[in-house]
């Protein structure tokens, strides 16, 4: 069975104090890795798709990266308006296969 | 980035009614949609899958005589919760995956059923 698990469940930040969120899975076989946030009342909103070991993306100050085992958001020097829950989430490379979600993790970033 | 729409985004009906919740993929088409529910500080629980044109397959514990799903065409599925009770109440999201299994979430329905 195809498992995330992200840590920590909650992180507080002063501004401009970089930090990095960790996605731990399994998967029997690897389609993508998603990253998405998620604020207050809203849908999550897409942002980042990982496909294979080594692969980083990059949007403003966040930063994601792949291995063989986990996956990393990096957040450079934050902002407030950067706090929101942060999704992870795996696709097997089975056919219609479905997202497995972590639990999340609530960001808040102090100004 | 590619865009889901949701209709309504709040909705308030009586118990025993029936409520419809459209979802759009505006800028793609999407070959599977799918239905979740968030409960309040809990992760997305999948409700559903879609494909145009078949018939839903529908997670372990949802009715499906309750949650009547349709994916109509290529850009549009329907949710519609039947004869509405207040456990129904609950934030629901629609999602679209495109060609490249890429999938975008809508902004939601907060359904409250009095």
């Amino acid at each position: 069975e195809d498992q995330v698990t992200q840590s920590p469940e909650a992180l507080r930040l002063q501004e401009g104090e970089s930090s990095s969120l960790n996605c731990s899975y399994t998967v029997s076989g690897l389609r993508g890795l998603f990253w998405y946030r998620q604020d207050p009342g809203k849908g999550p909103e897409f942002l980042f798709t990982l496909y294979s070991a080594g692969e980083e993306k990059e949007k403003e100050r966040l930063k994601a990266t792949l291995t063989k085992k986990e996956s990393f958001l990096h957040i450079t020097a934050p902002k407030p308006e950067d706090s929101a829950t942060y999704l992870c989430a795996v696709q097997a490379s089975t056919a219609n296969s479905k997202l497995t979600f972590g639990k999340g993790i609530t960001l808040s970033v102090r100004p | 980035g590619a865009v889901v729409s949701q209709h309504p985004s709040r909705v308030i009906c009586k118990s025993g009614t029936s409520v419809k919740i459209e979802c759009r993929s505006l800028d793609f088409q999407a070959t599977t949609m799918f239905w979740y529910r968030q409960f309040p500080k809990k992760s997305l629980m999948l409700m559903a899958t879609s494909n145009e044109g078949s018939k839903a397959t529908y997670e372990q514990g949802v009715e499906k005589d309750k949650f009547l799903i349709n994916h109509a065409s290529l850009t549009l599925s329907t949710l519609t919760v039947t004869s509405a009770h207040p456990e129904d109440s609950s934030f629901y999201i629609c999602s679209a995956r495109g060609r490249n299994y890429e999938q975008y979430f809508g902004p939601g329905t907060r359904l409250t059923v009095t």
